[in-house]
């Protein structure tokens, strides 16, 4: 069985300053651990994705995540946030290997102000 | 490449009607899975097809059936509809072998409003 459960539900920030969006999970074997990003009314887009390779993953738009396996966390954090940032972001697992089934969190909500 | 492709983009139907909806994958996936989002919540996994056949299945009712297509076009069916299935279907492609480990790629969606 695996999991997710992303601790906050809402993040709000000022421009320019860092983001941190909180997920641990929870899985019976090696896991494959994904952030996607979902901007209103469009699709989810894949931000960064850990594979048992380094535990810091750099992804696209300056976001990164570490993984943790003795805290069972993979935080996704930013420098510094721009306004474009705003959207809702889903930590997600999966078990390692072939194609299978994504379970996703609730979401974060995140908001961006000046 | 034109991605992963969805339609239609909205529908609206009524209690107890069928519905159908469909998905292209992306050039090269061979894997479609397919996810309902419901208002405010997070994309929950319907099933996943390959080869033809249904290989892993969430908890959804057999309501919910599917059938992917030599082509690997895929698509959904939702019999006697439920107000609660209004929702966000999303549609994943990715290779079932020998590509990064399970990255999907995901559809626009379509967008199910059921009266």
């Amino acid at each position: 069985a695996q999991s997710v459960t992303q601790l906050d539900s809402h993040v709000s920030v000022s421009e320019g300053t860092p983001v941190l969006l909180r997920c641990n999970y929870s899985s019976s074997y090696s896991p494959s651990l994904f952030w996607y990003v979902q901007h209103p009314n469009k699709g989810l887009q894949l931000l960064l994705k850990y594979t048992s390779a380094a535990t810091l993953v750099k992804g696209i738009n300056g976001f990164e995540a570490e993984f943790k396996k003795s805290e069972t966390s993979f935080h996704l954090t930013k420098p510094s946030a721009h306004m474009s940032d705003a959207a809702e972001y889903f930590c997600v697992v999966s078990p390692t290997g072939t194609a299978s089934k994504l379970t996703f969190g609730t979401g974060t909500r995140l908001q961006v102000t000046l | 490449d034109a991605g992963v492709t969805q339609s239609p983009t909205h529908l609206i139907k009524t209690r107890g009607q069928q519905v159908t909806l469909r998905c292209s994958p992306k050039s090269g996936h061979d894997t479609v899975s397919w996810y309902q989002q419901a208002l405010g919540q997070g994309p929950q996994f319907i099933f996943q097809y390959y080869e033809e056949e249904e290989r892993q299945r969430g908890n959804f009712p057999d309501r919910f059936s599917g059938h992917q297509f030599p082509n690997y076009s895929s698509e959904l069916n939702v019999n006697a509809l439920l107000l609660g299935d209004s929702a966000l279907y999303l549609c994943a492609s990715s290779p079932w072998a020998g590509g990064p480990a399970n990255e999907q790629f995901f559809g626009p969606g379509t967008r199910l409003t059921v009266l």
